[in-house]
């Protein structure tokens, strides 16, 4: 069965301070992709990256980064220099096993809330 | 290009009435799926139609939900018999032609209250 964790529910911080939200995820399969979604008060979710088993190299997109490890099945996001706009339940998901591709099995979201 | 969209954005129904969802995938996006976003059971899968193939309902919470996709493009998602534990956001996505795991892109989402 596959599970996505993501421990904290909320995590408040002043503008300008990173974050970094923690992600870990369980499955069986050798072969699986793993999505951050950003999902902010207007309520639509909206893709942050995708990331498959077999590519373990971080990632750095403006202030967006991503650590993926294998090792410990984590898959952090970090923002550096937090701005309010970035305000919003974050989701870290999973897309796993054969019969099980089109089911991206959601953690319970990270509410960030960034105060000036 | 246009995104996915959904209608309605919202509706409010009575108890025991039938509600039809509505879900326009992004053009060229040959799977689609449906969730369903509720405070207390976080983002639910619902269903999954990818291509020609038979749907995977291994989501649908019971007999009462139903969806069906019209020539593989527009999916229309029922809800029969509403009950109040259905009130929830219908989230739909879809996704473009691609082996496995590909990025779901999500609409806006039908926000239902059943009263």
């Amino acid at each position: 069965a596959q599970k996505v964790t993501q421990a904290q529910t909320e995590i408040s911080v002043v503008e300008k301070e990173d974050v970094t939200l923690d992600c870990v995820y369980e499955t069986r399969d050798t072969t699986y992709y793993l999505f951050w979604y950003k999902q902010p008060p207007s309520g639509e979710l909206v893709f942050l990256i995708r990331r498959n088993s077999f590519d373990e190299q971080n990632e750095i997109s403006g202030r967006y980064s991503w650590n993926f490890q294998k090792s410990t099945s984590s898959f952090n996001f970090t923002i550096t220099a937090s701005q309010v706009v970035d305000s919003a339940v974050y989701f870290c998901a999973l897309s796993a096993g054969t019969d099980s591709w089109g089911k991206l099995q959601f953690g319970a979201g990270t509410q960030v809330v960034v105060t000036p | 290009g246009a995104g996915v969209s959904q209608s309605p954005s919202n509706k409010v129904t009575e108890k025991g009435k039938d509600v039809e969802l509505r879900c326009d995938p992004i053009s060229g996006h040959t799977a689609l799926y449906w969730y369903r976003q509720s405070l207390g059971q976080g983002l639910e899968f619902l269903i999954y139609f990818q291509g020609n193939s038979a749907p995977d309902k291994s989501g649908l919470p019971s007999d009462r939900f139903s969806a069906e996709r019209t020539g593989g493009s527009v999916s229309t998602l029922t809800i029969q018999r509403t009950q109040q534990e259905d009130s929830a956001v219908y989230l739909c996505a879809s996704s473009p032609p691609g082996l496995v795991g590909e990025t779901q892109y999500f609409g806006p989402g039908t926000r239902l209250l059943v009263l």
